[in-house]
């Protein structure tokens, strides 16, 4: 298996501008996650997913982040309209039962 | 306080032993996890042990839990200079889908 899959690498981009990032999860994972990591906060968790539903949104930071998950192989996080704040690594990671796998993560920059 | 508490550094020399320790406040805990994080990578999941377990070894790695003071330790036994990373705890709380993380302990080993 690929495992998690996650792209752009890098991204960036200029305040006010709409970012997407995105992500595939290892075949068969029921669970997706998305986290961002920073010097300051460290590993935060945004949302995370259970067979395509949404089950818990309540880290995502502002009404500027939203996640979708239109199936089991894909899932999309964007920010609109970015901010410098926002200038982090974000993760994504899928599992099934008890272990968890992190995908190699998009470098987010926003000037 | 933190619910997962590390330390933040500890450097060692090649050839020695590591020592990674961390503490967590939830008795319900059922898995506990250790993360290494390479500069620019992601987590990659490097062993995890189930809470009814004291010991959980696997090469170079020995996974010490001690419920009653719940403290876990990861040990790294002859460390090489590619040991070098962060390493993170997780636990996973019963009833839960989602992992709780420390900030990581900076692992350093020099020649």
């Amino acid at each position: 298996d690929a495992g998690v899959i996650q792209s752009p690498r890098h991204e960036v981009t200029e305040m006010g501008q709409e970012v997407t990032l995105r992500c595939k999860p290892i075949s068969g994972h029921d669970y997706l996650f998305w986290y961002r990591q920073t010097m300051m906060r460290g590993l935060e968790l945004l949302i995370y997913f259970n067979n395509n539903v949404p089950i818990d949104d309540s880290g995502m930071p502002e009404d500027r982040f939203s996640a979708k998950m239109p199936n089991a192989s894909f899932s999309t996080l964007k920010i609109q309209p970015s901010e410098p704040r926002d200038s982090a690594v974000y993760f994504c990671a899928s599992s099934h039962q008890e272990t968890q796998y992190f995908g190699p993560g998009t470098r987010l920059l926003v000037l | 306080g933190e619910d997962v508490e590390q330390s933040l550094f500890l450097s060692v020399r090649e050839g020695d032993s590591s020592v990674i320790n961390c503490t967590y406040t939830d008795s319900s805990s059922t898995y506990l996890y250790w993360y290494k994080q390479e500069p620019g990578a992601g987590l990659q999941l490097l062993t995890y042990i189930f809470s009814n377990m004291d010991m959980k070894q696997d090469q170079r790695l020995t996974v010490l839990l001690n419920k009653k003071d719940k403290h876990l330790s990861l040990r790294i036994a002859d460390t090489q200079t590619g040991d070098s990373a962060i390493y993170f705890c997780a636990e996973r709380r019963s009833g839960y889908s989602t992992l709780t993380f420390g900030k990581g302990t900076m692992l350093l080993v020099s020649p």
